[in-house]
């Protein structure tokens, strides 16, 4: 089946750091794709759609030169979490998919700021 | 406004129990409704889905009922399992210049008691 890997599963950096986390198809290639951060025991937050070759759409109240989004190639996407900072600790996951297919979501990146 | 809420926040089964988790919908463009299962950090994975022209799929012990003109659908578990204890997350999406963005209920933490 479709499986979308992402990299790194953990992170732990200081304060000020940038952090890039990576998603990649494996077998499909993804136009689109999905970033959303995770807050303990709380729901799916979407951030950001990522669109190849293109600007990526954020929602709402995201800073977009805060969390960098590119998309470069049908099966990569990068987020980067530019000058890091504890607040910004949290579990971030991306997706591709969607519409009247399922999701296929990555393992999550554990982002801790210290 | 919450286009998909979810109920309840948690629940707590006997092993061979039924388990039963109900989201409700407002957004009558919706025509894609998955839910996914979510352990313990990690991604969520695709757990059943449903279109708005069925009333239920079944797979194994899993069933969706889809309510449509009460905008409703449910997820049950026959005879659970402790290897089912895990946050479940409804959800809906649909076609168009939306298509692939889902909108998730904010999850059922469930567990199974052996």
């Amino acid at each position: 089946g479709a499986v979308v890997s992402q990299h790194p599963s953990r992170v732990i950096c200081k304060s000020g750091t940038s952090v890039k986390i990576e998603c990649r198809s494996l077998d499909f290639q993804a136009t689109t794709m999905f970033w959303y951060r995770q807050f303990p025991k709380k729901s799916l937050m979407l951030m950001a759609t990522s669109n190849e070759g293109s600007k990526a759409t954020y929602e709402q109240g995201v800073e977009k030169d805060k969390f960098l989004i590119n998309h470069a190639s049908l099966t990569l996407s990068t987020l980067t979490v530019t000058s890091a900072h504890p607040e910004d600790s949290s579990f971030y996951i991306c997706s591709a998919g969607g519409g009247h297919q399922p999701q296929h979501f990555g393992d999550g990146t554990r982002l801790s700021i210290l | 406004q919450q286009q998909v809420k979810q109920s309840p926040q948690s629940l707590i089964v006997q092993k061979g129990g039924i388990s039963i988790i109900n989201c409700a919908y407002e957004n009558t463009a919706f025509d894609y409704f998955p839910w996914y299962q979510q352990f313990p950090g990690k991604g969520p994975a695709l757990l059943i889905a449903i279109r708005p022209d069925v009333s239920e799929k079944k797979e194994g012990r899993f069933t969706i009922s889809f309510n449509k003109s009460a905008k409703q659908f449910s997820l049950h578990i026959m005879d659970s399992q402790p290897g089912d204890s895990a946050t479940y997350f409804c959800a809906a999406s649909m076609r168009g210049t939306n298509a692939g963005k889902s909108t998730f209920g904010d999850g059922t933490t469930l567990t199974v008691k052996p």
